[in-house]
């Protein structure tokens, strides 16, 4: 059972314009909420975080809004750039733990 | 300050083996955790130790075990190697307090055949 859901794998985007990764998850309990970054043969390194006491964050061009009615979380790059180019993890806790759960990823692609 | 490191970063093994991956965390944190990253599934969470105790457990069957040292380091063993269990297994440390960010090794990629 997906409690964080990614529904879009990949997402292509020009450079310049705006990127939009959405995450969706299940369980109310959760009320923290982070995005990961992750190129190929790395970890993933931590992007931006959210707590559930606010619906937005910002963070240079990265910007993540959280719907806690809908149960959803996007993230906004602007402008996005080739270095963007890479695959995203939305990931959320629980309350009472420090336990992350992640969601499938999406892979973004910043063109010329 | 140097990241978190994980040793190997490749491994071969075969079905019915068992494996010992390592995991050093940054200094001075006293958390790590384990996930297990597949195409597909995403990161999924397998334990974390703190102090040297579990303190969260994922959904894995027991062949997957852990221990933390007194030093932060932290080994975790896979008994009775599946084909399903190939993937990269990832380290991460934090300080260990509520909602850290959590800093991520490379990984290990195991394969099994």
């Amino acid at each position: 059972d997906q409690q964080v859901k990614q529904n879009s794998p990949s997402l292509s985007v020009q450079e310049g314009r705006i990127s939009i990764l959405n995450c969706d998850y299940t369980n109310s309990m959760f009320d923290y909420f982070l995005w990961y970054k992750k190129y190929p043969a790395e970890g993933p390194t931590f992007l931006i975080s959210i707590s559930s006491i606010k619906d937005k964050n910002e963070d240079g061009r990265f910007t993540v809004f959280l719907n806690k009615s809908a149960k959803h979380l996007s993230l906004h790059i602007v402008p996005s750039q080739p270095g963007d180019s890479a695959v995203y993890f939305c990931a959320a806790s629980p309350g009472n733990t420090d336990k992350l759960i992640f969601g499938t990823g999406t892979r973004l692609q910043v063109f010329p | 300050k140097a990241g978190v490191t994980q040793t190997p970063r490749y491994l071969i093994k075969t079905r019915g083996q068992q494996v010992t991956l390592s995991c050093s965390p940054i200094s001075g944190h006293r958390s790590v955790s384990w996930y297990q990253q597949t195409p597909g599934q995403g990161l999924q969470f397998l334990f974390e130790y703190f102090s040297e105790t579990q303190r969260n457990k994922g959904n894995f069957p027991g062949r997957f075990s852990g221990r933390q040292f007194s030093n932060s380091r932290s080994e975790m063993n896979v008994s009775t190697l599946e084909l399903g269990d190939s993937a990269l297994y990832l380290c991460a440390s934090s300080l260990g307090q509520a909602k850290e960010t959590q800093y991520f090794g490379p990984g290990t990629r195991l394969l099994v055949l």
